[in-house]
C-alpha cells in the first residue's frame, strides 16, 4: 500500500536556523511525492513536488525537498527559517496504480514552531 | 480567481440531521475530491470524483454520499450526522492530464478554505 509517514508530531527551530521536517515514504512503483502546508484556519496549500529527475526540488517559499530513493526519504528543508513559517506541514503520495489512480495519500502532519 | 469555494464554513447539527456540504471550483479541474481532517489522523479522503459523471470511494465513505452534478461542483451530504463525523472537511480540485488510467499527469492539489462541522 502507498503511505508517507512524518515521524514527528512537533518541530521547534529558532529564527534564522535551519530547519528540516522529515518524511519517509513507501510505495510500489514511482513514488510522487509532495509537499503542502496549512496555515490557521486555512486550506491546505501547494509547497513543492517530486516527480522525476533532479533529487533536489525548490518549492515556494524558499523551501526544498530532498529525495532520497535508497532512504526512501522526501525531507522539507529551509536553510533559514522565519516566525511566519510557523504552520502545519503535510507529506503526501500519489497513488497511480489502477482504480486508485491519482490519489493522493497524506502523513498525519508536523507542526513546525519558529520562535523569534 | 476564487480557486475553491466551499460553504458552508461552519455548521452546528444535531445527531440524525442531515445536511450538505458545497464546493465549487472556476478552474476548469476534472477531478475533485472531499476529505475530512481530524487531529492526528491527517487527511483522510472520503470520496472523489475523477471526472463529470464519475464517483468513487476513498479511506472513509461510510455515512456520505456525494453528488457531481457538473465539472465545477462536488456536494458530499451527511445523511444521518453522528458525533463521529464532527471534523472540517476539505474539498479539493486538480487538473489531470492525460489518458486516466495511464496516468501522465502532475497536477497538484488545490484546496478550498475548509468547512468546520460540529455535531452534538
Amino acid at each position: 500500500a502507498q503511505s508517507v509517514a512524518q515521524p514527528e508530531d512537533q518541530v521547534n527551530v529558532a529564527e534564522g536556523n535551519p530547519l528540516t521536517v522529515k518524511c519517509t515514504y513507501s510505495v510500489s512503483g514511482n513514488p510522487y511525492l509532495f509537499w503542502y502546508v496549512q496555515y490557521p484556519n486555512r486550506g491546505l496549500q501547494f509547497l513543492l513536488k517530486y516527480i522525476t529527475g533532479d533529487n533536489l526540488v525548490k518549492g515556494s517559499y524558499g523551501f526544498e525537498a530532498e529525495f532520497n530513493k535508497s532512504q526512501t526519504s522526501f525531507h522539507l528543508k529551509k536553510p533559514s527559517a522565519l516566525v511566519s513559517d510557523s504552520a502545519l506541514y503535510f507529506c503526501a503520495v500519489r497513488d497511480d496504480r489502477g482504480s486508485t489512480l491519482g490519489r493522493l495519500y497524506f502523513g498525519r502532519g508536523t507542526q513546525l514552531t519558529v520562535w523569534p | 480567481n476564487a480557486g475553491v469555494t466551499q460553504t458552508p464554513k461552519f455548521q452546528v447539527l444535531k445527531t440524525g440531521q442531515s445536511m450538505t456540504l458545497q464546493c465549487a471550483q472556476d478552474m476548469n479541474h476534472n477531478s475533485m475530491y472531499w476529505y475530512r481532517q481530524d487531529p492526528g489522523m491527517g487527511l483522510r479522503l472520503i470520496y472523489y470524483s475523477a471526472s463529470e459523471g464519475t464517483t468513487d470511494k476513498g479511506e472513509v465513505p461510510n455515512g456520505y454520499n456525494v453528488s457531481r452534478l457538473n465539472k465545477r461542483e462536488f456536494s458530499l451530504r451527511l445523511e444521518s450526522a453522528a458525533p463521529s463525523q464532527t471534523s472540517v472537511y476539505f474539498c479539493a480540485s486538480r487538473l489531470t492530464l492525460g489518458f486516466l488510467r495511464t496516468g501522465g499527469d502532475t497536477g497538484e492539489l488545490f484546496f478550498g478554505e475548509g468547512s468546520r462541522l460540529t455535531v452534538l
